[in-house]
């Protein structure tokens, strides 16, 4: 069965720095999808960055990059120039099946001006 | 504009008494779904359909009811609430393979 573990409940980052959130998951599958999704107060769902298992590049979006380590079963991501509007909820989610995401219990990032 | 647009957004009801929270999407996508968002476990799947008439259960099915007769409509049905079930609800839609979207949330209370 796959799970994903965010093991930082938690994480703050001074305006302007640059945060790395953790995300662990296991699966025996060798073709999948990892996403990071952000849920700002308003709790809508946004995806920030997705990576495809077959690609050995990382993907990246403006300010977010993702350090996707195979072998390890690793997908951190990286906000570099933190920004107010950065502060929200991350969820890290694996993709199995058709379309079905799998969860990770997420990490409450806090910019502190 | 491509939207999911769940309703209620917000609703507090009874224990037992039945309800049913609606997800209507306009970009003819096979794939739907619901999930639950509850404090400290993410977002966990309640139920999916990959098309009309097919539904299939996700990791926290119990107390939830589905129906699929329409591509774009997937009603999530309680038909008996308890106060476990209290949860914040998201349905999301999306072609196989492609981009997931969200509805906006709907805040379901059981008292």
């Amino acid at each position: 069965a796959q799970t994903v573990t965010q093991s930082q409940p938690e994480m703050s980052v001074q305006e302007a720095e640059t945060v790395t959130l953790s995300c662990t998951y296991d699966t025996s599958e060798s073709d999948y999808y990892l996403f990071w999704y952000k849920q700002p107060p308003s709790r809508q769902m946004i995806l920030v960055i997705r990576q495809e298992a077959y690609k050995q590049q990382n993907a990246t979006e403006n300010r977010f990059s993702v350090n996707f380590q195979k072998a390890a079963k690793s997908f951190s991501l990286k906000i570099s120039d933190s920004q107010l509007g950065d502060a929200a909820m991350y969820f890290c989610a694996y993709r199995r099946g058709a379309n079905n995401l799998f969860f990770g219990t997420g990490t409450r990032l806090t910019v502190i001006p | 504009e491509a939207q999911v647009t769940q309703n209620p957004r917000y609703l507090i009801t009874v224990t037992g008494k039945k309800l049913t929270v609606t997800c209507s999407q306009n970009m003819n996508h096979e794939y739907m779904s619901w999930y639950r968002q509850d404090p400290g476990l993410g977002l966990r799947q309640i139920y999916y359909s990959m098309n009309v008439e097919v539904t299939d259960k996700g990791d926290v099915p119990e107390g939830y009811k589905v129906s699929r007769k329409e591509k774009r409509n997937f009603p999530l049905i309680l038909e008996s609430p308890s106060p476990n079930q209290t949860s914040l609800y998201f349905c999301a839609s999306s072609r196989q393979g492609g981009t997931i979207y969200f509805g906006e949330g709907s805040w379901l209370t059981v008292v």
